[in-house]
């Protein structure tokens, strides 16, 4: 399969822990995007790199949020001090663009709960 | 944020074309259209995008008014599995993020 993978699936803590997910994009794409949704509402952005460089983050990124994508292929969100809050599922999606119109291909999620 | 409006939910009787409208009143003239759906508990679905002229592919219709202020996404014969959130979003591209608002739910009835 070579789509969007996102690991772990799902993924149950307890307040105050971290924790950290992963996101594979398709090979050949350049962008890759965090998003969180919550039940009954669209997909929030959170943040999205260009290569290995992180453009833009939300406001909604508080500092306990730390995006990363060192090499320009996989990323990585981790939480610290996580609270019942960030329960949500957590979607990375990626596109190839280049003076071009792009389109975002998404992964299945990572849904987070926080006991 | 997001600059589009949408109805909350729409029902769609099977085998009949779905119509689902998009109000971007404020769209500029270098933002195209896009549309995504989500089945439940899965990630988003690209489906159609345009800037000016209506555009068709294998899953859908994109009507683009003259003006461009509004758009309606065409599902020509719904089926069952079309039941899903159809999200309208405006970007300039190539830009930054896609920002999603909170969709239609379109429920097709059999």
């Amino acid at each position: 399969d070579t789509g969007v993978s996102q690991d772990p699936r799902h993924k149950i803590t307890k307040r105050g822990q971290n924790v950290t997910f992963r996101c594979d994009p398709i090979s050949e794409h350049n962008r890759l995007y965090w998003y969180r949704q919550t039940l009954g509402q669209g997909p929030e952005f959170l943040t999205y790199f260009q290569n290995e460089a992180q453009l833009e983050k939300s406001r909604l990124l508080s500092d306990r949020f730390s995006a990363e994508r060192p090499k320009g292929s996989f990323s990585t969100l981790e939480i610290q001090r996580t609270e019942q809050g960030d329960s949500a599922m957590y979607l990375c999606a990626s596109s190839f663009e280049q003076g071009s119109v792009g389109e975002l291909f998404f992964g299945e999620g990572s849904r987070l709960t926080v006991l | 944020d997001a600059k589009t409006t949408q109805p909350p939910s729409m029902d769609c009787a099977e085998g009949r074309a779905a119509n689902l409208p998009c109000n971007h009143s404020t769209i500029s003239g270098n933002e195209y259209v896009y549309w995504y759906r989500q089945i439940h508990s899965q990630g988003p679905q690209y489906i159609i995008h345009g800037l000016k002229n209506n555009e068709t592919n294998e899953m859908a219709s994109l009507i683009i008014t003259e003006d461009r202020k509004s758009s309606t996404l065409i599902l020509p014969h719904a089926t069952l599995r079309d039941t899903a959130v159809y999200y309208c979003i405006v970007r300039v591209a190539p830009g930054n993020q896609f920002y999603f608002g909170t969709g239609t739910s379109l429920t097709v009835i059999p």
